[in-house]
């Protein structure tokens, strides 16, 4: 099946720096997702994003799907963005069956 | 709008015992999924409904059996439980439309634990 590689495993920061977290996956996929699950371990959608460009305050993503990769940026962190940032993929020939990648855990420090 | 619903939160079993963890969402989706969370993992598919009246296997099947009870709802049953099945378990649907979107949405999840 399609294997998913998130980079880096675990981050630390300060409140206020910026970050980029990474997704590469192993085919072509037709969606791509990106989650965040608090530290309640929940999961909160935050963008949905097969290919192109989208933000969302200080959250934007981009995937390009040629290059086989994912980026989430995130800006102006603050301690409530602390929790585990997941990438998730389907299959290529099944569109029920999502992979995820084994997360960044992210904590930011105030 | 409540969306993806699971009973319940927290289970604890023994070995051996069977249980059923439910899901129900509100948001007229056609598919429907169980996933189970361990820990430092992502993630890891068990069955998917597409469609009402239809279950598939996922990544992980063994152990577990599934109902598709109507288009709402989707039950996950434990028949002899292991301790290797301790996990948090989440639901997750999604609106399959035309052509390949198939956003998911996912439940708070069930913590289980087997002794």
């Amino acid at each position: 099946g399609i294997q998913v590689e998130q980079s880096p495993p675990d981050l630390i920061l300060q409140e206020g720096a910026n970050s980029t977290l990474r997704c590469n996956f192993s085919d072509s996929v037709n969606n791509l997702q990106w989650f965040h699950q608090n530290p309640w371990g929940q999961l909160i959608n935050l963008f949905y994003i097969p290919s192109g460009t989208k933000q969302n305050g200080r959250l934007s993503a981009t995937t390009v799907a040629t290059e086989r990769y994912s980026l989430l940026y995130i800006s102006s962190s603050q301690t409530t963005d602390s929790g585990v940032y997941f990438c998730a993929v389907l299959q290529p020939y099944n569109n029920n069956d999502m992979r995820f990648g084994a997360g960044t855990r992210l904590t930011v420090k105030p | 709008n409540a969306g993806v619903t699971q009973t319940p939160k927290f289970q604890v079993l023994k070995t051996g015992q069977s249980m059923t963890l439910q899901c129900a969402q509100d948001m007229n989706h056609n598919s429907m999924y169980w996933y189970r969370q361990d820990p430092g993992m992502g993630l890891r598919l068990i069955y998917y409904s597409a469609s009402e009246g239809t279950t598939d296997k996922g990544e992980v099947p063994n152990g577990y059996n599934v109902s598709r009870l109507n288009k709402r709802e989707f039950s996950l049953r434990l028949e002899s439980a292991a301790p290797s099945q301790t996990s948090v378990y989440f639901c997750a649907s999604s609106d399959r439309g035309s052509g390949a979107y198939n956003e998911q949405f996912f439940g708070p999840g069930t913590r289980l634990t087997v002794l």
